[in-house]
Formats: C-alpha cells, sequence, structure tokens
C-alpha cells in the first residue's frame, strides 16, 4: 500500500539550509511532490520529479530522490523567516485512471532569527 | 493565488446537516479533485473527476458524494453530518491531460459541525 512518512518538525537558523525528508513506500510511484501550506492557506506546489530522475534544482529549493531506499528530501538553500510553513510530502502512483496524491503527515518548519 | 476558487471560505452547521462545497478550477483544467484535510487523518484523497466523469475514488464515505458540471466546475455533497467531519476540504484541478503531473490547490472550506 501507499504510506509516506515525515518528520513533524525541524527547526532552523534564518540563512542556514533546511533539509527535509521524506520516505515513501509505494514502488509503483512515478511522481513526487513538495507542497507548502501557510497557516490558513491552501497547499502551494513548490516543486515535483519523476521517478527516474536523481536531483532537481529550482532556484534555491533543491530535490533529491533515492529510489532504492524510497527516499525524498527537500533542501532550502539560505532559508528565510517566509519559509516557515508545513511542508508536505506527496507522491503519485501512476494507475492509468489519475493520479490521486498520497500526503505524508508534513513537516513543520520553524526559522528563527 | 493558484487559480482555483472555493466557495464558501467558512462553513458551520449542526450535526445531521447537510451542505455543498463549491469548486471551480483553472481555466482550460479538465481534472478535479478533493481532498479532505484534519487533524487525526491529515490530508486524505476523496475523489477525482474527469471531465464530468468519476475518475478515482479514495476514502470517502457513502455520506459524501461529488459531481462535476458541464461547465467543469465541481461541488462536495456532505450529509448526514458528524463532528468528525470538521475538517478542511479542498479542491484541486490539473492541466488537460488524463495523467496529469500538477494539482493545483485551492484555499479550502473549513467546515466545523456543532
Amino acid at each position: 500500500g501507499e504510506d509516506v512518512e515525515q518528520s513533524l518538525f525541524l527547526s532552523v537558523r534564518e540563512g542556514d539550509s533546511s533539509v527535509i525528508n521524506c520516505t515513501y513506500t509505494d514502488s509503483s510511484s512515478t511522481y513526487l511532490y513538495w507542497y507548502k501550506q501557510e497557516p490558513g492557506a491552501g497547499l502551494q506546489l513548490l516543486t515535483y520529479i519523476f521517478s527516474n530522475m536523481d536531483m532537481k534544482q529550482d532556484q534555491r529549493l533543491t530535490v533529491l530522490l533515492n529510489k532504492k531506499d524510497k527516499h525524498l528530501s527537500l533542501r532550502i538553500a539560505d532559508t528565510q523567516t517566509g519559509d516557515s510553513a508545513i511542508y508536505f510530502c506527496a507522491e503519485s502512483p501512476y494507475t492509468g485512471g489519475g493520479n490521486k496524491l498520497t500526503f505524508g503527515t508534513g513537516t513543520q518548519l520553524k526559522v528563527e532569527l | 493565488d493558484s487559480g482555483v476558487t472555493q466557495t464558501p471560505k467558512h462553513l458551520i452547521t449542526a450535526t445531521g446537516q447537510r451542505v455543498t462545497l463549491r469548486c471551480s478550477p483553472r481555466s482550460g483544467d479538465l481534472s478535479v479533485y478533493w481532498y479532505q484535510q484534519s487533524l487525526d487523518q491529515g490530508l486524505q484523497f476523496l475523489i477525482q473527476y474527469y471531465n464530468g466523469e468519476e475518475r478515482a475514488k479514495g476514502n470517502i464515505l457513502e455520506r459524501f458524494s461529488a459531481q462535476q458540471f458541464p461547465d467543469l466546475h465541481s461541488e462536495l455533497n456532505l450529509s448526514s453530518l458528524e463532528l468528525g467531519d470538521s475538517a478542511l476540504y479542498f479542491c484541486a484541478s490539473s492541466p488537460d491531460r488524463e495523467v496529469a503531473y500538477e494539482q493545483y490547490f485551492g484555499p479550502g472550506t473549513r467546515l466545523t459541525v456543532t
């Protein structure tokens, strides 16, 4: 079955790098996503990676995928206070009939001055 | 702003009642997804519609139903409401493909059942 796990909290100092980790179980996953949720807001798609890729970089964001270990990470360089939010990892196992997202529990990132 | 709109933003109702949540997808998106976010269950997929037809079903209760109309907007109907149905309900839409890579979420409807 599908299961996505994340640690619940991460605290970093402004200017440092943040690394948020995620593990998933479904070996048929084709796409893996990172979403950001700020208080009282919806989910903002940050980036996604196809399962045949190892890495994807987009400005301050770097996604690393270790398919063998089913481990996904999101690195945020030069973390700012505006990055404080909950970050969700999600997977999409392609079934040919849609691509529902299975989300992790979310990691709350707190950025301290 | 993702381009996905949801109404109402907040809804307070009593147990046993029925409510309808509305979603308008991004312009041109044919797929609409509904998700529920609650403290104990986290974010869970409920149901997907593609161009008016049900495409995939998740952990959706029998008391809940959805539909997608010809203008592509979607409604999620929740009936015989229970306290445990209190949650944030998100709608998402994805581009004009059957297998779509990006889902864009609306701001959500916060449902409180008292």
